[in-house]
């Protein structure tokens, strides 16, 4: 079946450490993105990408970094500048402006 | 710009009883609105969507919602509520002529009581 994969599930991040969340798709979508949710504040636009080698800058952007060098894969790098990354981290993807966009079972991140 | 608004934090309904779950939305051209359902420390599944044609759209699990452009409201229905849609529902907006980014309001809980 196809779908989003993401991992791991939960990833603790200790002061100063940056830490990398996975995001893989065989969905052979082209759009990919990273959402923060935090409780009463829905999901809040991190990065994303139209096409394999090009990425913007979402709502919330400082303290992130993302790559897409893979069309299956956009990881997003949370550095040691975000002062408050605990929060759960979803990735989704859709090919085409009127589909609804696919979502993984995120990620949660906490601080150690 | 675009935004959509929750206006309820919270929705408690008993089981059998209709149940309903508000969203108006704002774009400065024609939207797509989306609907989502979150389970606890699950992604977000996908239960409908309005792209153009009939205001009235069906979706999954017995799930519809209505458009009504007027308002600017894309409302979530369903008929006869059960315990297992008891759940964290979000509606979604994009602008017709935009980018591809989707906003999200800040999610409405249902809980729907035996």
């Amino acid at each position: 079946d196809g779908g989003i994969t993401q991992s791991p599930k939960y990833l603790f991040r200790k002061e100063g450490q940056n830490v990398t969340l996975s995001c893989e798709q065989n969905l052979n979508h082209d759009a990919m993105y990273w959402y923060r949710q935090d409780p009463g504040q829905g999901l809040r636009l991190i990065y994303y990408s139209q096409i394999v080698n090009d990425f913007q800058k979402g709502d919330i952007a400082e303290g992130y970094s993302v790559s897409r060098e893979k069309k299956e894969s956009f990881p997003l790098t949370v550095t040691s500048a975000q002062k408050n990354p605990t929060a759960f981290y979803l990735c989704a993807s859709v090919q085409g402006r009127n589909q609804p966009q696919h979502f993984g079972d995120g990620t949660r991140l906490s601080i150690l | 710009a675009q935004s959509v608004a929750q206006p309820e934090d919270q929705v408690n309904v008993a089981e059998g009883n209709p149940l309903t779950v508000k969203c108006t939305y704002s774009v400065s051209g024609n939207p797509y609105l989306f609907w989502y359902v979150q389970y606890p420390n699950r992604g977000l599944q996908f239960l409908l969507k309005y792209i153009t044609g009939d205001n009235l759209v069906k979706g999954s699990y017995g799930f519809e919602a209505e458009f009504n452009k007027s308002q600017t409201s894309f409302h979530l229905k369903k008929p006869s509520a059960l315990v297992s849609d008891s759940a964290l529902y979000f509606c979604a907006v994009r602008d017709r002529g935009g980018d591809y980014k989707l906003s999200f309001g800040a999610g409405t809980t249902v809980t729907v009581r035996a």
